[in-house]
């Protein structure tokens, strides 16, 4: 069954460092999304993207943060300058449609601590 | 804004009795409903998902979900629940008419007791 695939699964960083979080999206789909879940927290979204745009981001996606596709497979987030409270579990997702109803196939996560 | 309610962090059933999460929403218009599953450090697992038509859907693992739009809801149901069960099931909304955006209840943990 094809799946979402994310690396690293867990990245120690300081603070003020450059972050790059990986994902391989399911091959066929379209839409792609980063939420994040902060320990003992509910899953938040950050950031959706389509046709090599954002299509729409939650007030958590500021300036700190970009997303790219920079290759046919590939989808990745950046945080420029982490913060301690960037620590949290991102998790990428793609879809076949974006306002249809079809589901987010979501990848296992990467752990993100800023110390 | 759409949003989504989980009223119970926990839920405590033993194994073979019926189980309950319940999920309330908010959202302009008809909502697409979802319920996801996540067991300890995994992603979250798609379970089942309403769109329109018949109010009791079914999905995976013997789960199955009501929509109720009268009453803002979409609890989710396992006639008996198995001790593999225990996991955190996430409540999600999006509405039909725009807007790609994904918001999750806060979660509920269930834990089955043999």
């Amino acid at each position: 069954e094809p799946e979402v695939t994310q690396t690293p699964s867990h990245q120690v960083t300081q603070m003020g460092q450059e972050v790059i979080l990986r994902c391989v999206p399911i091959s066929n789909h379209l839409y792609f999304y980063w939420y994040r879940q902060i320990l003992g927290q509910k899953v938040e979204f950050l950031v959706s993207f389509y046709n090599n745009e954002i299509s729409e981001k939650s007030e958590i996606f500021d300036d700190q943060f970009s997303v790219e596709r920079p290759d046919g497979s590939n989808f990745t987030l950046k945080i420029r300058s982490t913060k301690l409270e960037d620590s949290a579990m991102y998790f990428c997702a793609s879809s076949t449609g974006g306002r249809g109803p079809g589901e987010l196939f979501f990848g296992e996560g990467s752990r993100l601590t800023v110390l | 804004a759409q949003s989504v309610a989980q009223p119970e962090d926990q839920v405590n059933v033993a194994e073979g009795n019926p189980l309950t999460v319940k999920c309330t929403y908010s959202v302009s218009g008809n909502p697409y409903l979802f319920w996801y599953v996540q067991y300890p450090n995994r992603g979250l697992q798609f379970l089942l998902k309403y769109i329109t038509g018949d109010n009791l859907v079914k999905g995976s693992y013997g789960f199955e979900a009501e929509f109720n739009k009268s009453q803002t809801s979409f609890h989710l149901k396992k006639p008996s629940a198995l001790v593999s069960d225990s996991a955190l099931y996430f409540c999600a909304v999006r509405p039909q008419a725009a807007g790609n955006k994904l918001t999750f209840g806060g979660g509920t943990r269930v834990l089955v007791k043999p």
